[in-house]
């Protein structure tokens, strides 16, 4: 069984753009976190979507948006990128809702550096 | 404010010892807390996963415990091996009131196991 993928697996970007990132879960999965993770602040939860729709949201800005497909594939996309935005981007997939007692298996992460 | 700590920061064992590492958090109203490993340069991997209930969940050489009343958790590993060497983070899911998790990561412990 295919694990979570993710797609870049490293990107550079300079201040301004926009980025989307990719992550397909593992087959059956419907839900799907993503997380940044940085040396300063650690992992932090961004949101979960679960049947195409958000179920959850960390505290981030708006630059900061999803979606999730009828595949349950999602994509996480970052507008007018910023310097503190380099990050490893994660994605995790499960069963159901993570709220719900599952496991969560994550993908290998996107490497994103902004200039 | 909900946060979560662990310690100590880093930690170097020979190899076949045991450890312990730990986590505090001042999350509420608890819902579950997990343990990962993350390699460098990987995602994490869930070794356990406890919710209020649970004070121990074991995983092969790894044994989570939980004490709801003190807001303490322990990962302890039994004769450490070389690929014990990763980042162990603790996280911990906290209900509000519209049924939606925060999820809140601690900073990790990084563990170096030598031989």
């Amino acid at each position: 069984k295919a694990g979570v993928t993710q797609t870049p697996r490293y990107l550079i970007k300079t201040r301004g753009q926009q980025v989307t990132l990719s992550c397909s879960p593992i087959s059956g999965h419907r839900s799907v976190s993503w997380y940044q993770q940085t040396p300063g602040q650690g992992l932090q939860f961004l949101f979960e979507y679960f049947s195409e729709t958000q179920r959850n949201k960390g505290n981030f800005p708006g630059r900061f948006s999803g979606r999730q497909f009828s595949n349950s594939r999602s994509e996480m996309n970052v507008s007018t990128l910023e310097l503190g935005d380099s990050a490893l981007y994660l994605c995790a997939s499960s069963l159901a809702r993570t709220p719900t007692y599952n496991e969560q298996f994550f993908g290998p992460g996107t490497r994103l550096t902004v200039l | 404010k909900n946060q979560v700590e662990q310690s100590p920061q880093s930690l170097i064992i020979l190899e076949g010892k045991n450890c312990t590492l730990q986590c505090n958090y001042t999350v509420s109203p608890f819902s579950n807390l997990r343990w990962y490993k993350q390699d460098t340069g990987r995602g994490p991997v869930s070794l356990t996963i406890m919710t209020f209930s649970e004070n121990t969940k074991s995983n092969g050489r790894y044994t989570a415990t939980l004490d709801a009343d003190t807001k303490q958790s322990s990962l302890h590993i039994t004769a450490s091996q070389l690929s014990d060497s990763a980042s162990y983070i603790c996280v911990v899911s906290a209900r509000d009131r519209t049924s939606y998790d925060k999820v809140i990561f601690g900073p990790g412990t990084s563990l170096s196991v030598i031989p």
